[in-house]
């Protein structure tokens, strides 16, 4: 099983801030990786796949990169709404694994 | 508008059996390879298991396999999954969700997910 690791584990950002998420695979999964956005109480939501890909309607302020074993969220200028857990997630091998998850918190 | 509609979830006793469902619209659902997802109270996403567009083929995490089945009826546009032999850690949020692209069976994300229904099982 591969295993995705996040950080950091928590992040505090001002609104209108930059936020970088990190993700790391144990073993390469090629651009079969995608970010999901979670917010309390809701199912996740679709924000990036094939690494760099935008999901419809996910705001350009969201942004992928990274291919192999390291992957690269950016939140260019953190809104309100921005602030969630988020996951990354590879489905190169069975069973698709999901990092811990990353709390962006405001600051 | 593409729908995930689960339900069936409920509080069940230790080794007891639950099936869920899950109903979708507003997409050709025998196109799409679809998945169930769990979350652990407070915990993070555990794919549990995932079946092709046709059905023929089926995946299941170790920590379900034996007790747990995925189907689909295309013909209703349902997804479910029949969980047996019910352990204290299989309580849960289950969500089901679709898989994308079309036609793609094993490199697939999820790009559209149900709102998720909650198992609870007690001793």
């Amino acid at each position: 099983e591969i295993v995705m690791t996040q950080s950091p584990a928590t992040l505090s950002v001002s609104p209108g801030e930059r936020a970088t998420l990190s993700c790391r695979a144990s073993q390469s999964v090629s651009s079969n990786f995608a970010w999901y956005q979670q917010k309390p109480g809701q199912a996740p939501r679709l924000l990036i796949y094939g690494a760099s890909t935008r999901a419809t309607g996910i705001p350009a302020r969201f942004s992928g990169s990274g291919s192999g074993t390291e992957f690269t969220l950016t939140i260019s200028s953190l809104q309100s709404e921005d602030f969630a857990v988020y996951y990354c997630q590879q489905y190169n091998n069975w069973p698709g694994t999901f990092g811990g998850g990353t709390k962006v918190e405001i600051k | 508008e593409v729908q995930l509609l689960g339900s069936g979830g409920g509080l069940v006793q230790l080794g007891g059996s639950l099936r869920l469902s899950c109903a979708a619209s507003g997409f050709s659902f025998s196109s799409y390879a679809m998945s169930w997802v769990r979350q652990a109270p407070g915990k993070g996403l555990e794919w549990v298991s995932r079946i092709s567009g046709s059905g023929g083929a089926k995946y299941y995490a170790d920590s379900v396999k034996g007790r747990f089945t995925i189907s689909r009826d295309n013909s209703e546009n349902t997804l479910y999954l029949q969980m047996d032999s019910l352990r204290a850690d299989d309580t849960a949020v289950y969500f089901c969700a679709k898989g994308s692209p079309a036609g793609e069976d094993y490199y697939y994300y999820l790009d559209v997910w149900g709102k998720g229904a909650t198992v609870t099982v007690s001793s």
